[in-house]
């Protein structure tokens, strides 16, 4: 079985552009979380979506958005780039609510 | 409030001996989660913790959940180079959403 996959792996940007990262979670599995790791650092959490809607957001600025589509696989995107930024970005997935989660092998976005 | 404290930060071992970290938090907790991240990869699930006083085994490594479900710790027996990698607590909040800690990293001297 496959596990969770993003995508891309690794993304380089520069400041003020805009990414779209993706996700497509374990089959069968409803919920989609997104994540924020920077080096050293735990990962931080970004949104977790859930039947398509939004659960729950953490402390991120609004340039941060994210949607699930009808197959539960789900898109984080990010305007206005700044160095800050520059993170892994780990998705995971799980059957619903904040049980186990699944994480992808994450992308790596570096704002130059 | 939420946040949960993990110490130590980094822990340097010799193959063999053993290690432990603790996850600490102000308020009680309804369960607490422990993942494993080798260096470049991704937090991998070990185990959740629910009930007070719990102790769980896998292999070399045995989960603690305190009494008051407040502290939990996580310990490995004679540790092996394959060990290496930073290890989360993380426990769930109102909103749905995973808090993690900061981890600790361990490392191994052959």
């Amino acid at each position: 079985d496959a596990g969770v996959t993003q995508s891309p792996t690794h993304l380089i940007k520069t400041r003020g552009q805009h990414v779209t990262l993706r996700c497509s979670p374990i089959s069968g599995h409803k919920s989609v979380s997104w994540y924020q790791q920077v080096l050293g650092q735990g990962p931080q959490f970004i949104f977790q979506y859930y039947e398509k809607e939004e659960r729950g957001r953490g402390n991120f600025p609004d340039r941060f958005s994210a949607r699930q589509f009808p197959n539960y696989s789900s898109e984080l995107n990010v305007n206005a780039l700044l160095l800050g930024d520059s993170a892994l970005y780990l998705c995971a997935s799980s059957w619903g609510g904040p049980d186990t989660q699944y994480f992808g092998p994450g992308t790596r976005l570096t704002v130059l | 409030g939420q946040q949960v404290m993990q110490i130590p930060q980094y822990q340097h071992v010799q193959e063999g001996e053993d290690f432990t970290t603790y996850c600490n938090s102000s308020t009680t907790l309804s369960n607490i989660q422990w993942y494993k991240q080798r260096p470049g990869g991704h937090p991998v699930f070990l185990i959740q913790l629910v009930k007070s006083g719990e102790v769980k085994k896998q292999k070399r490594l045995t989960f603690q959940f305190g009494e008051a479900k407040k502290n939990s710790s996580l310990h490995i027996t004679a540790t092996q180079t394959t060990d290496v990698g930073t290890y989360f607590c993380a426990r769930d909040s109102s909103a749905s959403k995973i808090i993690f800690g900061s981890g600790t990293r361990l490392s191994i001297r052959p």
